[in-house]
């Protein structure tokens, strides 16, 4: 799986769209890039995925360029309950059995901290 | 519907000691995973099982056993503890869909 390289932390004002940033640029035609996050030490949480379109859900907006290299991940109306480590990931998406043992690999991820 | 759940969710263990760790998902997903994080640190995969009766080795396996006592429950052993294991371990399980994976809440393991 592609590696990932992410800030190591943000701030962000309450209110105010949080925009993070992923470097993704060894990433191949099959991989997918996905973003959890992982408030307080909780199991982490699947916000979005996508391929090379971007992608929009209740949660969050993913925009990927169109070389595919790097993805920003935007929150919208940031919320003091959206402090949290955000990973950016990038893995082959499909049934584990095909996918050669790829699974998610996690890095050090972002630390965005929404301030009053 | 409760999802992944792992037990305990709190444990000190004296070097040496051995202990289970349980993790059961009621989702009826075929992959289940064992990750550890350490303080400050993304999650790193010790094992994982694709499917019900079978096992595979992530990235940090020494020290660890898992086994997948079926669909539903996956268990990682610790034999001897060591003060290196400290650690909090999650457990994952997924299906065969892009968005599909599910953590556990979490066990927190002190190794003195």
């Amino acid at each position: 799986d592609a590696k990932t390289t992410q800030p190591t932390s943000m701030d962000c004002a309450e209110g105010r769209a949080a925009n993070l940033p992923c470097n993704h640029s060894t990433i191949s035609g099959n991989e997918y890039v996905y973003w959890y996050r992982q408030i307080h030490s909780q199991g982490p949480q699947y916000i979005i995925h996508g391929l090379k379109n971007n992608e929009t859900n209740e949660m969050a907006s993913l925009i990927i360029t169109e070389d595919r290299k790097s993805s920003t991940l935007i929150l919208p109306h940031a919320t003091l309950r959206d402090t949290a480590v955000y990973y950016c990931i990038v893995r082959v998406a499909g049934r584990y059995e095909e996918t050669s043992g790829s699974r998610l690999t996690f890095g050090e991820g972002t630390q965005l901290t929404v301030n009053p | 519907n409760a999802g992944v759940t792992q037990t305990p969710k709190f444990q000190v263990l004296k070097t040496g000691q051995s202990m289970t760790l349980q993790c059961a998902q009621d989702m009826n997903h075929n992959s289940m995973y064992w990750y550890r994080q350490d303080p400050g640190m993304g999650l790193r995969l010790i094992y994982y099982s694709a499917s019900e009766g079978t096992t595979d080795k992530g990235e940090v396996p020494n020290g660890y056993n898992v086994s997948r006592l079926n669909k539903r429950e996956f268990s990682l052993r610790l034999e001897s503890a060591a003060p290196s294991q400290t650690s909090v371990y999650f457990c994952a399980s997924w299906i065969d869909r892009v968005d599909g994976y599910t953590f556990g809440s979490g066990t927190r393991l002190t190794v003195v």
